[in-house]
């Protein structure tokens, strides 16, 4: 069965703080795709990243970036020097290959930026 | 490329009554997934379409209900209103199989009093 854990969930930071929201998934599937997701107070979830169960490499994206571990089964989202409009909910979700598959979401972690 | 789009963005509706929830997914993209984000219980699938079938359904009450078009847009529909049916529902759409990402719309806010 496919879970997504964020267990933190909120985190207040200052502008220009670096921080760290942590994902932590489970699957029975040796083939599976993980996501980040932001969703700001206005409601559409805004696609981040997407990753296969075959790429381990890190990736980093303007003042984002994704550790992805597999031998941890963890996907954690940094984004450095934290601004204002970051401030939104995150969701981390985990997608199964094959048919029948669909994304299954963490919690979510509300990230809080003050000026 | 236009997004997936979902209307009506805000639905108001008395328990016991019918809601009728539309989503138009990107060009190109055959599947449809229909999410359910309620205050406090975070992103719940609720049912998967493609190609015109019902391929997947999460643990919802038959109730919710819904289909696909020829144009693979999709319907959510829900019966029997419950208060607790007062949610963000979300839609996204994908290739097949999602593997290469899932788009998601700005959602309909359904309440029911």
């Amino acid at each position: 069965a496919q879970k997504v854990t964020q267990a933190q969930t909120e985190i207040s930071v200052v502008e220009k703080e670096d921080v760290t929201l942590d994902c932590v998934y489970e699957t029975r599937d040796t083939t599976y795709y993980l996501f980040w997701y932001k969703q700001p107070p206005s409601g559409e979830l805004v696609f981040l990243i997407r990753r296969n169960s075959f790429d381990e490499q890190n990736e980093i994206s303007g003042r984002y970036s994704w550790n992805f571990q597999k031998s941890t089964s963890s996907f954690n989202f940094t984004i450095t020097a934290s601004q204002v409009v970051d401030s939104a909910v995150y969701f981390c979700a985990l997608s199964e290959a094959g048919y029948g598959n669909k994304l299954v979401f963490g919690a979510g972690t509300i990230l809080r930026v003050k000026s | 490329e236009a997004g997936v789009t979902q209307s009506p963005t805000h639905l108001i509706k008395t328990r016991g009554q019918q809601a009728t929830l539309r989503c138009s997914p990107i060009s190109g993209h055959t599947s449809v997934y229909w999410y359910q984000q309620a205050l406090g219980l975070g992103l719940q699938f609720l049912l998967w379409y493609d190609e015109g079938e019902e391929r997947n359904r999460g643990n919802f009450p038959p109730r919710f209900s819904g289909r696909q078009f020829p144009n693979y847009s999709s319907e959510l529909n829900v019966n029997a209103l419950e208060l607790e049916d007062s949610a963000l529902y979300l839609c996204a759409s994908s290739r097949l199989g999602g593997s290469h990402g899932y788009t998601f719309g700005s959602g309909t806010r359904l309440t029911v009093v």
